[in-house]
């Protein structure tokens, strides 16, 4: 119950396109739920984080949809670009314990 | 503003050796945590502190795996004995206490066990 799954492991997008990763989870306390940057050799970096009380929040290029019924959210790059080529970890943690649980990860290439 | 610090930045050692890993958090970053994240994988929550303190470590392998962080800011982390399986990344990352909800990772200690 305290998983959270991710999909897909890998993704390929043209430049342009747009990059959609999924996450979904079963543990209803969850109302905490970033999404994470991470370059080779470096750490994770907060992309953009979305609370349970609304059903998107849009950040420039990126995109979070939540649909809390179906105990899923999504992160949409909208225009990828070559520098979006990373991987990416969606993640959801719980008010007061701030005991972060992350997916799998999604290792996204844009093609020039 | 000064990131999390870690060192060293890659350490090598044969089974059964012992290794230690040090973080510096930001700066009046009340919470600190240590991940580990196997190549391919997400990363593990292995223990968390507030200040001085421990809050979660039911994921830390208590036999071979201590952490401390004296004076509630640095913060170190030592596997004795080591085994092949703990080859990973180790991450340290740290957040403003209160409802500022954002974790600063560092950049991590890879380590590799021969």
């Amino acid at each position: 119950q305290q998983q959270v799954k991710q999909s897909p492991q890998s993704l390929i997008v043209q430049k342009g396109g747009i990059s959609i990763i999924n996450c979904a989870y079963e543990n209803t306390a969850f109302d905490y739920f970033p999404w994470y940057q991470q370059f080779p050799g470096k750490g994770p970096a907060l992309l953009i984080a979305i609370r349970p009380d609304v059903s998107e929040k849009k950040e420039g290029r990126f995109t979070i949809s939540f649909n809390k019924s179906a105990k899923q959210f999504s992160l949409h790059i909208m225009d990828s670009q070559p520098g979006d080529s990373a991987t990416y970890f969606c993640a959801a943690s719980t008010s007061g314990t701030y005991k972060y649980i992350f997916g799998t990860g999604t290792r996204l290439k844009v093609l020039a | 503003e000064a990131g999390v610090a870690q060192s060293p930045r890659y350490k090598i050692i044969e089974k059964r050796q012992s290794v230690a890993f040090w973080c510096n958090p930001i700066s009046g970053h009340a919470t600190l945590y240590w991940y580990q994240q196997i190549l391919g994988q997400g990363p593990k929550l292995l223990i968390q502190f507030q200040n001085n303190g421990v809050v979660d470590d039911s994921q830390l392998p208590k036999d071979r795996f201590s952490a401390e962080r004296l004076k509630g800011v640095d913060s170190t982390l030592k596997i004795q004995p080591a085994k092949l399986e703990d080859s990973a990344v180790y991450l340290c990352a740290s957040r403003v206490q209160a409802t500022n909800e954002k974790l600063f990772f560092g950049s991590g200690t890879q380590l590799s066990v021969l």
